[in-house]
């Protein structure tokens, strides 16, 4: 079946303009997971959503920083104002269950955001 | 903080030889682990993963050791091919940390022909 999607695969926008990533979770998959990755740098937790539970926003690194989850399935990760430190590479995973479960999380390609 | 981290950033090998990349992790309430593959420009992929409950697993050609006591935690892949060639995270699903990942630096492998 299909994976997890992500778009765009590439974006380069200029500071302080707004951008939104989407993400497209495995049908089924009742969580949702947003990463970054700085170049040569491990994955770095951004949120998480579990179904209609409210989300874990722990890992945002700012208020410049939210992401919604529509209907249960497709995210949308916003970043406001964009800086050249949000710069990295924006990765999306769900799984069939979350909250301490142990259920695998699948990875999409990412996003590759460039803020000049 | 928590963290997961790894012994060695690089690892080099010829191909055929096995590899071992090691991880060490400081949350001793983890229950969870996994070891990712990622290839350049594109997502982490599931290579292994071993629950607390258990000291080794094997997949097809990797097995996991987990050594709680001295919180380590190691992948080994068997007769190494250029394929393998990738960075390789450690993860850990903290006990109480909810659904989210807390992930090591990396290790990059190489193998050589």
């Amino acid at each position: 079946g299909a994976g997890v999607s992500q778009s765009p695969s590439n974006k380069v926008t200029e500071k302080g303009k707004d951008v939104e990533l989407r993400c497209d979770p495995i049908s089924g998959h009742t969580a949702l997971y947003w990463y970054r990755q700085s170049l040569g740098q491990g994955l770095e937790f951004l949120i998480y959503f579990q179904g209609n539970s409210a989300p874990d926003k722990s890992g945002l690194p700012s208020d410049r920083f939210s992401a919604e989850r529509t209907g249960g399935s497709v995210s949308t990760l916003t970043i406001q104002r964009t800086q050249q430190e949000d710069s990295a590479v924006y990765l999306c995973a769900s799984s069939l269950a979350g909250r301490g479960s142990t259920d695998t999380q699948y990875f999409g390609p990412g996003t590759r955001l460039t803020v000049l | 903080g928590e963290s997961v981290g790894l012994h060695l950033p690089t690892l080099s090998v010829q191909e055929g030889d096995n590899s071992i990349i090691n991880c060490a992790y400081s949350n001793s309430a983890s229950d969870y682990f996994i070891w990712y593959k990622q290839e350049s420009g594109k997502g982490p992929q599931f290579i292994i993963d071993i629950r607390s409950n258990m000291d080794k697993r094997q997949g097809q050609r990797v097995t996991v050791l987990l050594n709680k006591t001295v919180k380590h935690l190691s992948l080994q892949i068997a007769a190494t091919q250029p394929g393998d060639s990738a960075v390789y995270f450690c993860a850990e699903n903290g006990n109480n940390q909810g659904g989210k990942l807390i992930f090591g630096q990396g290790t990059e492998l190489s193998v050589k022909p």
